[in-house]
């Protein structure tokens, strides 16, 4: 069955401080990789989509990597309006379109 | 801007009492998803349309129906909500089936009294 495992489930950083997050699958043939940050109270807002191990996209503080088991979301000197629940999504071959989530690492970016 | 538009955003209901959610997009994709996400939870995919073809996920109860009466709109029907009903519903839309990141709604957060 196909599985989403984030970690950690929460983050404390100081203003500045680099970190990153962690997002392990299991998924048979994995189609798409996906990052989203959602902020309280609202729907999740698309950050990356990664396709296979070695790929990276950048944007501002955000960096996102792919190997075959895991995902990073590096944040680089974070500000506190960075701050959110940082969720990833993996759509496998098998299970067609379905996304299956990660319950997400909630982000407190301390000023 | 194109969008996922949810209505109304906060909803109240009596445990029992017929509700339905709305959900309109100006981005012309073909497929309309709905999940349910309850407090720190991940959202849950209760069934989805690709354009009129409705596909229901297996564990989804037979209290929660959809329609989509064209591209634009679709609709989540609770039929008899009941207390662990209570959760955030999110509406999300993508291009095609196939790999395409999936564009979220605000969402409607239900409370069942």
């Amino acid at each position: 069955e196909d599985q989403v495992t984030q970690s950690p489930e929460a983050l404390r950083l100081q203003e500045g401080e680099s970190s990153s997050l962690n997002c392990s699958y299991t998924v048979s043939g994995l189609r798409g990789l996906f990052w989203y940050r959602q902020d309280p109270g609202k729907g999740p807002e698309f950050l990356f989509t990664l396709y296979s191990a070695g790929e990276e996209k950048e944007k501002e503080r955000l960096k996102a990597t792919l190997t075959k088991k895991e995902s990073f979301l590096h944040i680089t000197a974070p500000k506190p309006e960075d701050s959110a629940t940082y969720l990833c999504a993996v759509q496998g071959s098998i299970t067609g379109n379905q996304f299956y989530f990660g319950t997400g690492t909630s982000l407190t970016v301390i000023p | 801007d194109a969008m996922v538009i949810q209505n109304p955003r906060y909803q109240v209901t009596q445990f029992g009492k017929p509700v339905t959610l709305s959900c309109s997009q100006t981005l012309n994709h073909n497929v309309m998803y709905w999940y349910q996400q309850k407090s720190s939870q991940a959202p849950k995919l209760l069934f989805h349309y690709y354009d009129k073809d409705f596909n229901n996920e297996a564990d989804t109860p037979d209290n929660f129906q959809s329609r989509r009466p064209n591209t634009s709109f679709c609709f989540l029907d609770i039929r008899s909500p009941g207390l662990g009903d209570a959760a955030m519903y999110l509406c999300a839309t993508s291009r095609e089936e196939e790999v395409h990141e999936q564009y979220f709604g605000p969402g409607t957060r239900l409370t069942v009294t």
